[in-house]
C-alpha cells in the first residue's frame, strides 16, 4: 500500500526556474529517499535523508525532512530540460525480521520547458 | 562498480503462462527486493531476500514467488499469468547493516523488466 501522497501530481515549469515537490507519509521511518524515473525506466537514486536529519544538499538538489509533520520536500534549483521526469519519495523502514522495505508515494511528474 | 542488472528488459507472455525474471545485485549487496509498478497501483513491494531467505513479503497472491542464490542473484517467478500482471518489475539491492547504520541504507534499482501479458 502507498505510504502517503506526493504533491503536486504534476508540475510544469520553465527552464531555469526552481521546482519543489512535497511528500507526506504515515508511519515511523529509518530514512527517506528520493528517486527519479524517466519514461517508465528504472529508478535513479537521487538522495537519502536520515530520520535524524532536517536538511540535505546534493548539487542542485535540496531535501528537507520534518518528522513531526511526517513530510519531506525536494527542491531542484535552476531546472534543466533534462530534469523532466517523474520523482518519487520512498520511506525506508526495517521490519522486526530485519528486512528493509521502501514504501513509495505516487510520484510527481515534472516537465521542464526549454 | 556495476549497478543492478535485470534481465530480460522486455517480455511478452500469454495469459496462463509462467515467467521468470532475473536480478543481479551490486557486488557486495546481499539484500535484494522486488517491486511491481503499474499505472493504477504505483510502486508496490513484492518481497525481500537476504542470504537465500525470504525475510519479508508484500500483499501479493501466491502466484508471485522468488528465490535467491548463494551469490545473491535473485529470480522472481509469476505463474498462471493474468492480464493484470502486466507491469514494470523492478529489483533493488542494498547492503544489510545493523544498528545505527540502518539509517544510511540506500536501495539501488535496476532498469526493470517490462512484462506484457496478452
Amino acid at each position: 500500500s502507498q505510504q502517503g501522497e506526493e504533491d503536486p501530481q504534476a508540475l510544469s515549469i520553465q527552464e531555469g526556474e526552481n521546482a519543489t515537490m512535497n511528500c507526506s507519509y504515515k508511519t515511523s521511518i529509518n530514512n527517506l529517499q528520493w528517486y527519479r524515473q524517466n519514461s517508465g525506466r528504472g529508478l535513479v537514486h537521487l538522495i537519502l535523508i536520515r530520520s535524524n536529519e532536517r536538511e540535505k544538499h546534493s548539487g542542485r538538489l535540496r531535501v528537507t525532512l520534518d518528522t513531526s509533520k511526517k513530510s519531506s520536500s525536494l527542491l531542484i534549483t535552476a531546472s534543466r530540460a533534462a530534469d523532466t521526469a517523474s520523482y518519487f519519495c520512498a520511506t525506508g523502514a526495517y521490519s522486526g525480521a530485519g528486512s528493509y522495505q521502501l514504501t513509495f508515494g505516487k510520484g510527481t511528474k515534472l516537465s521542464v520547458i526549454p | 562498480k556495476a549497478g543492478v542488472t535485470q534481465t530480460p528488459r522486455y517480455l511478452i507472455k500469454t495469459r496462463g503462462q509462467q515467467v521468470t525474471l532475473s536480478c543481479s545485485p551490486i557486488s557486495g549487496h546481499r539484500s535484494v527486493s522486488w517491486y511491481q509498478q503499474t499505472p493504477g497501483q504505483g510502486l508496490q513491494f513484492l518481497f525481500e531476500y537476504f542470504s537465500e531467505t525470504q525475510r519479508n513479503k508484500g500483499n501479493f497472491p501466491g502466484r508471485f514467488s522468488g528465490r535467491q542464490f548463494s551469490n545473491s542473484r535473485s529470480e522472481m517467478n509469476v505463474s498462471t499469468l493474468e492480464l493484470g500482471d502486466s507491469a514494470l518489475y523492478l529489483c533493488a539491492s542494498s547492503l544489510d547493516v545493523q544498528g545505527a547504520l540502518r539509517q544510511n541504507t540506500e536501495a539501488f534499482f535496476g532498469q526493470g523488466t517490462r512484462l506484457t501479458v496478452v
